[in-house]
């Protein structure tokens, strides 16, 4: 119940290319969604977040679409960049925080 | 400027030599936990504290303590590590409730022979 699965396991695309990573839960206690993006050597940051209280998050060319009934949301990238290229984490957390659980992410590469 | 340090950043020892892993934060946050990153498996998290003197155990907490005597600060230890606690370990730390971003430091890479 604890668990996120997360597809791919890694994705290339051309620059300009639409990426979309997928994730589903099972745990409906969940009720916070976040997405983080890794470069190498680095920790992760957060990206974007989603609650479920909505269907579509957009922040520039970040987009989560969150489907709340088939427990499953994804993160888009519009115009992907060369500079995207990274591994991308989505997580789910319940309200209080304390069960915070993570995929096993999507290394992405952008071609220029 | 908000900052996560770990220290060591990187690790090489041998199998039953304890060592600690240390963790620092200065941004007040009440939360803070701890996490290994292996391939395939993304972060599992190995224990968390909501405040000081409270911790609780995550998914993968078997051969791992932790501390919290201070609100900064909070370590890792490993009493007597073994090669599949070889790994990639990250601090986090996070204000008030889910809602709020987790900020990770940059990592510890540890080696045990």
């Amino acid at each position: 119940q604890q668990q996120v699965k997360q597809s791919p396991q890694s994705l290339i695309v051309q620059k300009g290319g639409i990426p979309i990573i997928n994730c589903a839960y099972e745990n409906t206690a969940f009720d916070y969604f976040p997405w983080y993006q890794q470069f190498p050597g680095k920790g992760p940051a957060l990206l974007i977040a989603i609650r479920p209280d909505v269907s579509e998050k957009k922040e520039g060319r970040f987009t989560i679409s969150f489907n709340k009934s088939a427990k499953q949301f994804s993160l888009h990238i519009m115009d992907s960049q060369p500079g995207d290229s990274a591994t991308y984490f989505c997580a789910a957390s319940d309200h209080y925080g304390q069960n915070f659980v993570f995929g096993p992410g999507t290394r992405l590469s952008v071609l220029p | 400027e908000a900052q996560v340090t770990q220290n060591p950043r990187y690790l090489i020892t041998v199998t039953g030599k304890k060592l600690t892993v240390t963790c620092s934060q200065n941004m007040n946050h009440e939360y803070m936990s701890w996490y290994r990153q292996d391939p395939g498996l993304g972060l599992r998290q190995i224990y968390y504290s909501m405040n000081v003197e409270v911790t609780d155990k995550g998914d993968v907490p078997e051969g791992y303590k932790v501390s919290r005597k201070e609100k900064r600060n909070f370590p890792l230890i490993l009493e007597s590590p073994s090669p599949n606690q070889t790994s990639l370990y990250f601090c986090a730390t996070r204000g008030g409730y889910s809602n709020q971003p987790q900020h990770f430091g940059d990592g510890t890479r540890l080696s045990i022979l």
